[in-house]
């Protein structure tokens, strides 16, 4: 079935970095954008980076940019988040997600794991 | 950059009634909204994409309508499995997205 698992989060100090990883199983991964999205404790859903399907593109909220790399290997199906310079505000569950388009236009996150918790403590 | 607000954060109601959220864009969104449903400990779910189509699976008791600046999500009869937070997401600058500050309903 179409899946995907988060690995990698965990206990950090600030100004540590921490990398994730995606596993995705059940589809054509290189068909796919690819995006993480996170949750901060209580809070909404926060996007925080997007990554075209063939690698051309990254993009990245602006809270995030500069310390966060998104990167693709598609030969093994897995999507990563690289979070250099970590700071308490980064603490979430941070989830990636599949993105859904049509032959154009972008229809939301149709697959997302079951999450990984990041937390950023002293 | 453009915000989305949602309206209630927080909404209290009983099974069997009929549920509106509202989801308002800081500027034109044309048809790129999303809403889903996410329920304590779990993912997010895909409910409703391009302001009314109903992702496969989804009830029909969801429903989605707007334009523009302003989209509901409405809910005919709420179910007990219906209790959860709902957000909005806005497509319309891809690759760059954004959601809504949510809204949670409870049982009243």
């Amino acid at each position: 079935q179409v899946e995907l698992v988060e690995s990698g989060g965990g206990v950090v100090q600030p100004g540590r970095s921490l990398r994730l990883s995606c596993a995705a199983s059940g589809f054509t991964f290189s068909d796919h954008d690819m995006h993480w999205v996170r949750q901060a404790p209580g809070k909404g859903l926060e996007w925080v980076a997007v990554i075209y399907f063939d690698d051309s593109a990254k993009y990245y909220a602006d809270s995030v940019k500069a310390r966060f790399t998104v990167s693709r290997d598609n030969s093994k199906n897995t999507l990563y988040l690289q979070m250099n310079s970590l700071r308490v505000e980064d603490t979430a569950v941070y989830y990636c997600a599949r993105n859904y388009r049509g032959l154009i236009d972008p229809f939301g996150m149709d697959v997302w794991g079951q999450g990984t918790t990041v937390t950023v403590s002293s | 950059d453009i915000q989305l607000t949602q309206s209630p954060s927080f909404l209290s109601a009983s099974v069997g009634d009929r549920v509106t959220i509202t989801c308002r864009a800081s500027q034109g969104i044309s048809s790129y909204l999303a809403w889903y449903q996410q329920k304590p400990g779990k993912a997010p779910k895909l409910l409703i994409y391009a302001t009314s189509t109903l992702q496969s699976g989804v009830p029909s008791r969801f429903s989605g309508s707007g334009s523009g600046t302003e989209f509901i999500l409405t809910i005919s009869s709420l179910q007990p499995d219906d209790f959860a937070s709902y957000y909005c997401q806005q497509l319309n600058t891809y690759p760059l997205v954004a959601f809504g500050g949510g809204t949670k309903v409870e049982i009243k």
